[in-house]
């Protein structure tokens, strides 16, 4: 099974701070990664798909980048309602799995 | 509007047996696959089982191989987990979540809480 590491594991930022955010998978998954955001008690948000896509409806200060093992999410300017936990997950193949969460907090 | 709600969660004994369903409105059901990932209370999302869209493919985590079935009936617009066998650390918030493709989950249920315990 491809395991999903990201880094740091929690993170203290401040709004309008630009902030990145690593997952790394365990062999290559092309751009087979997405990108959620869940706050406390809330389903995921799904932000990126497909390595780099926008979801609609997501703002632009968010965009992804990376393929085969090595991916990054950016804010390009942290917002007050972006502190949460965000997770990227693998959709290749016949599994999906998940990172074991970010957590970013606030400075 | 988009809507996924699940139900079927509660309180179950070590080796139980629970079905959870999703009910799909706003969108065409069919046309997409479905997930469920679960959640520990306080710990990370952890993907479950994903279906087609006619029901024809399923996949599993190990944790849950031959013990969960997934399965959907296309005319009801609903969506099953069929969970046996169930242990503690089965305890989790399961949510459905919709796959329409290019990827990742974009639409997510509430969640509904599945307890195991004696």
């Amino acid at each position: 099974d491809i395991q999903m590491t990201q880094s740091p594991s929690s993170l203290s930022a401040s709004v309008g701070d630009r902030v990145t955010i690593t997952c790394r998978a365990s062999q290559s998954i092309t751009t087979y990664l997405n990108w959620y955001l869940q706050k406390p008690g809330k389903a995921p948000k799904l932000l990126i798909y497909a390595a780099s896509n926008l979801q609609s409806g997501v703002p632009s200060r968010f965009s992804g980048s990376g393929s085969g093992t090595d991916f990054t999410l950016t804010i390009s300017s942290l917002q007050p309602e972006d502190f949460a936990t965000y997770y990227c997950q693998h959709s290749y193949r016949s599994q999906f799995t998940f990172g074991q969460g970010t957590k970013l907090e606030i400075k | 509007e988009v809507q996924l709600v699940e139900s079927g969660g509660g309180l179950v004994q070590p080796g139980g047996s629970l079905r959870l369903s999703c009910v799909a409105s706003g969108f065409t059901f069919s046309d997409n696959w479905m997930h469920w990932v679960r959640q520990a209370p306080g710990k990370g999302l952890v993907w479950v089982s994903r279906i087609n869209s006619d029901g024809s493919a399923t996949d599993y985590a190990d944790s849950v191989k031959g013990r969960f079935t997934i399965s959907r009936d296309n005319a009801k617009n609903t969506l099953y987990l069929q969970m046996s066998s169930l242990r503690a650390e089965d305890t989790a918030v399961y949510y459905c979540a919709r796959d329409p493709g290019p990827g990742g989950a974009d639409y997510w249920g509430q969640g509904t809480l599945v307890t195991v315990s004696s």
